[in-house]
């Protein structure tokens, strides 16, 4: 069935450095990928998303690459802020051909330090 | 803002009680979810529904019931609550977007159970 994996938490960073938080997936068909954000005490918000393989998804400075051929959508960004500190998710969705899922990974939290 | 309302935001019950959580949407959109949050184990889907009296169990179904009488409103009951389910609950929506499907999350539901 599908599945994803992402990195084990929390990731602790200074502000401005440079972030990658890695994610694969294992699928049948053509799935569509995004990544979820939530901050303390709300509710998941989408971050960006991914249809097709080589598709980039960016949004508030964030980024990230369907990478088919290595079942990856790493989310990166190139400076973070302290208001960036929140747990991110990256999430696999089958909705084709019957399929009616969103698969979670377990979520990566991110502290940003001045 | 995808119009997504879950009531109660909070509640504390004992165990053995009834529970029902409620998700009300705005925007007529068919597909509803409710998931659970754990630590752990990233979200995993409850129950979701395709139509008003149209369900199917995901794969934490057990102990969870779901109704849905009308487009706007997608119930989840607790028959007898444990302690087991204590978590936060969120419910989902399925929206179409100019890129595709998204699903969309309301503010969550703390639940403890005790």
């Amino acid at each position: 069935g599908d599945s994803v994996t992402q990195m084990e938490g929390p990731v602790t960073l200074s502000e401005e450095a440079f972030l990658t938080i890695n994610c694969t997936y294992t699928a049948t068909g053509y799935p569509s990928l995004f990544w979820y954000v939530q901050y303390p005490g709300e509710g998941l918000q989408l971050l960006l998303k991914a249809t097709k393989a080589d598709d980039k998804g960016s949004n508030k400075g964030f980024e990230a690459t369907y990478r088919k051929e290595t079942t990856s959508f790493h989310l990166e960004k190139g400076s973070v802020q302290v208001s960036d500190s929140a747990v991110y998710f990256c999430a696999l969705g089958s909705f084709t051909g019957g399929g009616n899922k969103l698969t979670f990974g377990t979520g990566t939290q991110l502290k940003v330090e001045l | 803002d995808a119009g997504i309302t879950q009531s109660p935001r909070h509640k504390v019950t004992e165990t053995g009680t009834p529970v029902t959580l409620r998700c009300h949407q705005t925007e007529n959109h068919r597909y509803m979810y409710w998931y659970r949050q754990d630590p752990g184990h990233g979200l995993r889907l409850i129950h979701y529904s395709y139509g008003v009296k149209d369900t199917d169990k995901g794969e934490v179904s057990d102990g969870y019931s779901v109704s849905r009488s009308k487009t706007e409103d997608f119930l989840l009951t607790l028959e007898s609550a444990t302690s087991s389910q204590t978590s936060v609950y969120f419910c989902a929506i399925r929206g179409m977007t100019h890129s595709g499907n998204t699903i969309y999350f309301g503010e969550g539901s703390w639940l403890t159970v005790v």
